[in-house]
């Protein structure tokens, strides 16, 4: 079965400072990977998505995650925090083609202060 | 484009009456929603799957029988929860895709409150 673990489930830096959220997964084949935000009480936003095609994929807000399927990781990652950017952020696995049952990580929620 | 929502947006019922969540489709036809739950400052765990005019498939450890499913239309499906009770308390999210693509669109999500 698939899974993603990601470390930290809270991560605090400055405005300004380099966000760095931490996924790998576990998969018998390169999967589809995907990054969410969450705001409270609200549904999810897709970040950027993984699809076996470049690397390094960029995404809305500032944000770009790198696979290395040699780490098995999907970091994501935005060099300079917003405070808009304090929020829940999810990292989701699925098998390749339109199957497509995300299996979501437990979540970090990323605080940003001044 | 891609929109889905979700109503109500919020519900409170009374512990052993049935609730009803609407997902829409808005601009796509959704061959296949998803709904999930959502405990406070948890993850979403996926309930169950379903196919528009199939039955849905129901993940392991989920009462197909207190959480009803219909996908009758390309663009609706309903999430009936009977004979409700304060754990069913949650916040319940949809997802829907449409055929062909992997990438699903979420709802705004239906925070519901058993009393």
């Amino acid at each position: 079965a698939q899974s993603v673990t990601q470390l930290g489930s809270h991560v605090s830096v400055s405005e300004g400072a380099l966000v760095l959220l931490r996924c790998n997964y576990s998969s018998s084949v390169p999967p589809y990977l995907f990054w969410y935000v969450q705001y409270p009480n609200q549904g999810l936003q897709l970040l950027l998505k993984y699809t076996s095609a470049a690397t390094l994929v960029k995404g809305i807000n500032g944000f770009e995650a790198e696979f290395k399927k040699s780490e098995t990781s999907f970091h994501l990652t935005k060099p300079s925090a917003h405070m808009s950017d304090a929020a829940e952020y999810f990292c989701a696995v699925s098998d390749v083609g339109t199957a497509s049952k995300l299996t979501f990580g437990t979540g970090t929620r990323l605080q940003v202060t001044l | 484009g891609a929109v889905v929502s979700q109503h109500p947006s919020w519900v409170i019922c009374k512990s052993g009456t049935s609730v009803k969540i609407e997902c829409r489709s808005l601009d796509f036809q959704a061959t296949t929603m998803f709904w999930y739950r959502q405990f406070p400052k948890q993850s979403l765990m996926l309930m169950a799957t379903s196919n528009e005019g199939s039955k849905a498939t129901y993940e392991q450890g989920v009462e197909k029988d207190k959480f009803l499913i219909n996908h009758a239309s390309l663009t609706l499906s309903t999430l009936t929860v009977t004979s409700a009770h304060p754990e069913d308390s949650s916040f319940y999210i949809c997802s829907a895709k449409a055929s062909g693509s992997y990438e699903q669109y979420f709802g705004p999500g239906t925070r519901l409150t058993v009393t």
